[in-house]
């Protein structure tokens, strides 16, 4: 079975900082990779998607995360915080053998912009 | 287009009582799934439907859950003999439901808080 480890449990940047979101996966292959967002009382946005290919990948509000398979890692990056990139993020795997298509999520990062 | 919506988004209710949460998916979608969201489990996977078939359950905590799926699209979670350890936010999810092998993007609603006590 696939799981999901988001190290981070909170983090804390200034406004205009960069940021890194850290996510391992553990599947006995590539599984299909997701990011997504939860603002306070809102549903998940996704993010961003890997299936296959260009290891970088790009995604909405100008975020961006690189698939590196010999680290079983999909880190979540940003140049330049905005305030409004408060929220909870969620790294997800989908396991590309099993025929499941549900989601299985990380713990979460909760990401707090200071001024 | 509307998204999917869950009714209702706030429930309280008392130990022992049975609860029903609804979710109408995004016309069109053929595949659906319920996830629960609490503090001590994080987010978890509950159900799945994917058009006719037999619906994957292999998440669901116990017996005391249930789902179904009315004429292919709105969905009805019911939880009987609630306990303490239900109180979670439980968010449902729609996607097209194409038998590609890459999965299809899962669009989420606004979740239904549920309060046990």
């Amino acid at each position: 079975a696939q799981s999901v480890t988001q190290p981070d449990i909170h983090i804390t940047v200034s406004e205009g900082a960069s940021l890194e979101l850290r996510c391992n996966y553990s599947y006995g292959a590539t599984p299909y990779l997701f990011w997504y967002v939860q603002s306070p009382g809102q549903g998940l946005q996704l993010l961003l998607k890997y299936f296959s290919g260009d290891t970088l990948v790009q995604g909405i509000k100008g975020f961006e995360a690189e698939f590196k398979r010999s680290q079983s890692s999909f880190n979540l990056r940003k140049p330049s915080v905005h305030w409004s990139d408060a929220a909870e993020y969620f790294c997800a795997v989908v396991g590309s053998y099993t025929g499941r298509r549900a989601l299985t999520f990380g713990s979460g990062t909760r990401l707090q912009v200071q001024p | 287009g509307a998204g999917v919506s869950q009714s209702p988004s706030n429930k309280v209710t008392e130990k022992g009582k049975d609860v029903e949460l609804r979710c109408d998916p995004i016309s069109g979608h053929t595949a659906l799934y319920w996830y629960r969201q609490s503090l001590g489990q994080g987010l978890e996977f509950l159900i799945y439907f994917q058009g006719n078939s037999a619906p994957d359950k292999s998440g669901l905590p116990s017996d005391r859950f249930s789902a179904e799926r009315t004429g292919g699209s709105v969905s009805t979670l019911t939880i009987q003999r609630t306990q303490q350890e239900d109180s979670a936010v439980y968010l449902c999810a729609s996607s097209l439901g194409t038998l590609s092998v890459a999965p299809d993007e899962q669009y989420f609603g606004p979740g239904t808080r549920l309060t046990v006590t």
